[in-house]
């Protein structure tokens, strides 16, 4: 149980396009989906938290008119990438919790998806 | 303020040795998690172990085992017998019980291990 899937997996845009990538928890209602973003060689920096229903939390540094979330249902989160420029190449991993207790408390993450900007 | 530390970049070890992979974290907080993930080379995060800060009993969990030591803010995870498949960059992370939505993760460390 408690699987999470992202698509597409790979991605390669042309710079000032837009690229949607989706976060799908599988087998659980997801209340809370987070964005973290991974250079190559780096940690996973948290992007964003979303609640399904309300406006996507950022963190500092963030931009939210470039990294459009949408959490319109429990078990669907999109990130959109927005005028994508070759800076924006990196791996994009979404997570989900399902809860506030229990074992889907836990933060579920997944499989990652690689966007390379031309 | 939350910060988790793996001061060990990368290491390299031969099949069937034990490795250690330390881990030092940084918290405020009286209550918190610790995390360990592995990530191999096609990305996705693989959850190895979740410790409340209030458990401080080492795991076991085959050939992983895993050593909190609160006196000294570490969260340690050690390998015996290394397989080749066991290469991966292995992240450690912590979140806080009242903020759970926060991950804090660390830089990570690429494990290889060589045939």
């Amino acid at each position: 149980g408690a699987v999470v899937s992202q698509h597409p997996s790979r991605v390669i845009c042309k710079s000032g396009t837009s690229v949607k990538i989706e976060c799908r928890s599988l087998d659980f209602q997801a209340t809370t989906m987070f964005w973290y973003r991974q250079f190559p060689k780096k940690s996973l920096m948290l992007m964003a938290t979303s609640n399904e229903g309300s406006k996507a939390t950022y963190e500092q540094g963030v931009e939210k008119d470039k990294f459009l979330i949408n959490h319109a249902s429990l078990t669907l989160s999109t990130l959109t990438v927005t005028s994508a420029h070759p800076e924006d190449s990196s791996f994009y991993i979404c997570s989900a919790r399902g809860g506030t207790s229990g074992t889907l408390n836990e933060q579920y993450f997944g499989p990652g998806t690689r966007l390379t900007v031309t | 303020a939350q910060k988790v530390t793996q001061a060990q970049t990368e290491i390299s070890v031969v099949e069937k040795e034990d490795v250690t992979l330390d881990c030092v974290y940084e918290t405020r907080d009286t209550t918190y998690y610790l995390f360990w993930y592995k990530q191999p080379p096609s990305g996705e995060l693989v959850f190895l172990i979740r410790r409340n800060s209030f458990d401080e009993q080492n795991e076991i969990s085959g050939r992983y085992s895993w050593n909190f030591q609160k006196s000294t803010s570490s969260f340690n995870f050690t390998i015996t017998a290394s397989q080749v498949v066991d290469s991966a960059v292995y992240f450690c992370a912590l979140s806080e019980k009242y903020n759970f939505n926060k991950f804090y993760f660390g830089s990570g460390t690429k494990l290889n291990v060589k045939p």
